[in-house]
């Protein structure tokens, strides 16, 4: 299984919603990350966890709040989003936090906020 | 300041020629590169990656080509096909990165 799972594949939300994206690989790799991709610009690193343990925070602000409840999960908690975060959001995963690893991305979950 | 860049926002070829797709970088401790391929409305998909132990690196139709004096890596796809037709973004970190630095992306549209 090579694979980097993405729910849901589409989300739309109001203002003062709260939704959760969710993230699942089985590739036993340590490392996963969220990045935030807006049309026709390349994914911008949001967050990395590594073993379990949140190692990067890209000066993300708080409405957006990423969870890894075990090695395969990696969630992003969603609260008070403005419609400027519309955007896709890319889950990735990679061996370890370490130059050369490859990472593998997830399909992404197209949020839409209104 | 970008440290990766895609000069050339897009390309057009025609089906069986050669696409070369190039990509250059200004940061000295990047140490491995990658090409990542995305189609609309889907995540990135990894293509092919080079270290900068090496000069070249083939994979099918795919060759990645690194140029270190010149801080400057190429994708060259032969034959190229209609399903090629997608963004190409080259990726770079160095041995402290932790994740991946993008360019801008290449879009390849070959035609048949």
């Amino acid at each position: 299984d090579t694979e980097v799972t993405q729910t849901p594949k589409h989300l739309v939300m109001g203002m003062t919603n709260k939704k959760s994206l969710k993230c699942e690989q089985h590739m036993g790799h340590r490392a996963m990350y969220w990045y935030k991709q807006k049309a026709k610009k390349p994914p911008e690193l949001m967050f990395v966890y590594s073993y379990e343990k949140l190692s990067i925070n890209e000066s993300v602000p708080s409405r957006f709040s990423p969870e890894c409840p075990n090695s395969s999960l990696l969630n992003l908690h969603l609260h008070a989003l403005q419609p400027e975060d519309s955007a896709l959001y890319l889950c990735a995963s990679s061996q370890d936090v370490d130059s050369g690893d490859t990472q593998y991305f997830g399909p992404g979950t197209r949020l839409t906020v209104l | 300041d970008q440290q990766v860049k895609q000069n050339s926002p897009s390309l057009s070829v025609q089906e069986g020629r050669i696409s070369i797709l190039n990509c250059d970088y200004t940061n000295s401790m990047f140490d491995y590169f990658l090409w990542y391929k995305k189609y609309p409305a889907e995540g990135p998909t990894f293509l092919i990656s080079i270290s900068s132990i090496k000069d070249k690196n083939e994979d099918g139709r795919f060759t990645v080509f690194l140029n270190k004096s010149a801080k400057h890596l190429s994708l060259h796809i032969v034959p190229s096909q209609p399903g090629d037709s997608a963004v190409y973004f080259c990726a770079a970190s160095d041995q402290a990165g932790t994740a991946l630095i993008f360019g801008k992306g290449t879009t390849l549209s070959v035609s048949s």
